[in-house]
């Protein structure tokens, strides 16, 4: 089956700053990604999607990089605001009827 | 316009009792799904819907059960519970597949 794993479980950046979480599958068939954030105490909410025919996808201060080689993803939050502090989550589709989610990477932004 | 909704927000259930978990959107999506979130861990789907009148299994079915009687709502059981389903359930809904899922803010059941 699908293996999703996030490289980093937590990360600090300043104000300002860019910030990249990262993601990797085992799935080479996987064909559609996911970016969610979940703030404390809240469900899980889209940010951005790809699909695997594109190589990066942008959307309002956030892009998502996908290699298909290396089987790594990327979500890119630029000028990160303290209300980007939360959980991230990459999530993969597998297979026909399913969608995989990783472990998750804490965002903490740092004043 | 709701989105998704759960009920009910906290429930804590002794060994052995039963209870069912409400999912309602208003968003008019056939695929539902439920999920659970245990510490430290991402989400796992239990079951899903794609449609009213079906279910089916997801990747932590064991000891749930669910039923899609109305396009709108999709219910969660669990028959005799234990203390391994303590966790925070979620349920969500998409328009397909390829589509993002809304969820709901969650249910946290606690197990004793």
């Amino acid at each position: 089956g699908e293996s999703v794993g996030l490289h980093l479980p937590t990360l600090s950046v300043q104000e300002g700053d860019n910030s990249i979480i990262n993601c990797a599958y085992s799935n080479s068939a996987s064909d559609y990604f996911i970016w969610y954030k979940q703030e404390s105490g809240k469900g899980p909410q889209f940010i951005i999607d790809i699909r695997s025919n594109m190589d990066k996808r942008q959307g309002q201060r956030v892009t998502v990089l996908l290699n298909k080689t290396v089987k790594h993803l990327s979500l890119q939050i630029a000028a990160t605001q303290p209300g980007d502090s939360a959980v991230y989550f990459c999530a993969v589709k597998e297979g026909a009827q399913k969608l995989v989610f990783g472990q998750g990477t804490r965002l903490t932004i740092n004043p | 316009n709701a989105g998704v909704t759960q009920t009910p927000k906290f429930r804590v259930l002794k060994t052995g009792q039963s209870m069912t978990l409400l999912c309602a959107q208003d968003m008019n999506h056939e695929y539902m799904y439920w999920y659970r979130q245990d510490p430290g861990m991402g989400l796992r789907l239990i079951h899903y819907s794609v449609g009213e009148g079906t279910t089916a299994k997801g990747e932590v079915p064991d000891g749930y059960n669910v039923s899609r009687l109305k396009k709108q709502n999709f219910l969660l059981g669990l028959e005799s519970a234990a203390p391994s389903q303590t966790s925070v359930y979620f349920c969500a809904s998409s328009y397909g597949w390829y589509n993002e899922q809304f969820f709901g803010p969650g249910t946290r059941l606690t197990v004793l």
